[in-house]
């Protein structure tokens, strides 16, 4: 079975300093790692993947997320936040090998508010 | 690129009837498609994955029979709840994987759907 954790309900931080969100995850085989962002009432814009290469990738909005076998971590990170960046933030897996290997699997979810 | 709608995007309804939500992928083929809901302050939780021309893989305790989901073309899924009632109040979101090897699932805007 995948899972995904997301440790933290909520995260505070000052505008301009560096963001971190984390993300654990566990699967049986290799991981397809995703990070999605969630404004109020809406549905889930993406941000980045790893699926395989270098294990630091960059996404969109100035979003990059590093890929961490041995932790098993994929924690979404910016170097500096903006109020704008407030939102509602999942991590996701899906298992290429499990045999339903369609399904992606979400974390709770971790709230975001940057502070002016 | 990568575009999914929904329609509506808001549905308020009387308890026993139904409705239907669509999801069409504007700018790519989907194949296969996913029906998501969303309770308040929650993660996304998978009900069925449809994919184009055959019947769709439910969720364990997703009722088939009240969350009927057809998927006629490579460009629209439809989810009919049917006989709503208020316990089926939520955020409902679907989400596209194209055709061409793309790992990436896209997300629709959501529906909310209030049953009184």
């Amino acid at each position: 079975a995948q899972s995904v954790a997301q440790p933290e309900d909520q995260v505070n931080v000052a505008e301009g300093n560096p963001l971190t969100v984390k993300c654990t995850y566990s699967v049986s085989g290799n991981p397809y790692l995703f990070w999605y962002v969630q404004y109020p009432n809406r549905g889930l814009q993406f941000l980045l993947k790893y699926i395989t290469g270098d294990n630091l990738v960059k996404g969109s909005y100035g979003f990059e997320a590093e890929f961490n076998k041995s932790q098993t971590s994929f924690h979404l990170k910016k170097p500096s936040a903006l109020v704008s960046d407030s939102a509602l933030y999942f991590c996701a897996v899906r298992d290429i090998f499990q045999a339903a290997g369609n399904k992606l699997t979400f974390g709770g979810g971790t709230r975001v508010l940057v502070k002016p | 690129g990568a575009v999914v709608s929904q329609h509506p995007s808001r549905v308020i309804c009387k308890s026993g009837t139904s409705v239907k939500i669509e999801c069409r992928s504007l700018d790519f083929q989907a194949t296969t498609m996913f029906w998501y809901r969303q309770f308040p302050k929650q993660s996304l939780m998978l009900m069925a994955t449809s994919n184009e021309g055959s019947k769709a893989t439910y969720e364990q305790g997703v009722e088939k029979d009240k969350f009927l989901i057809n998927h006629a073309s490579l460009t629209l899924s439809t989810l009919t709840v049917t006989s709503a009632h208020p316990e089926d109040s939520s955020f409902y979101i679907c989400s596209a994987r194209g055709d061409r090897g793309e790992e990436t699932q896209y997300f629709g805007p959501g529906t909310r759907l209030l049953v009184l």
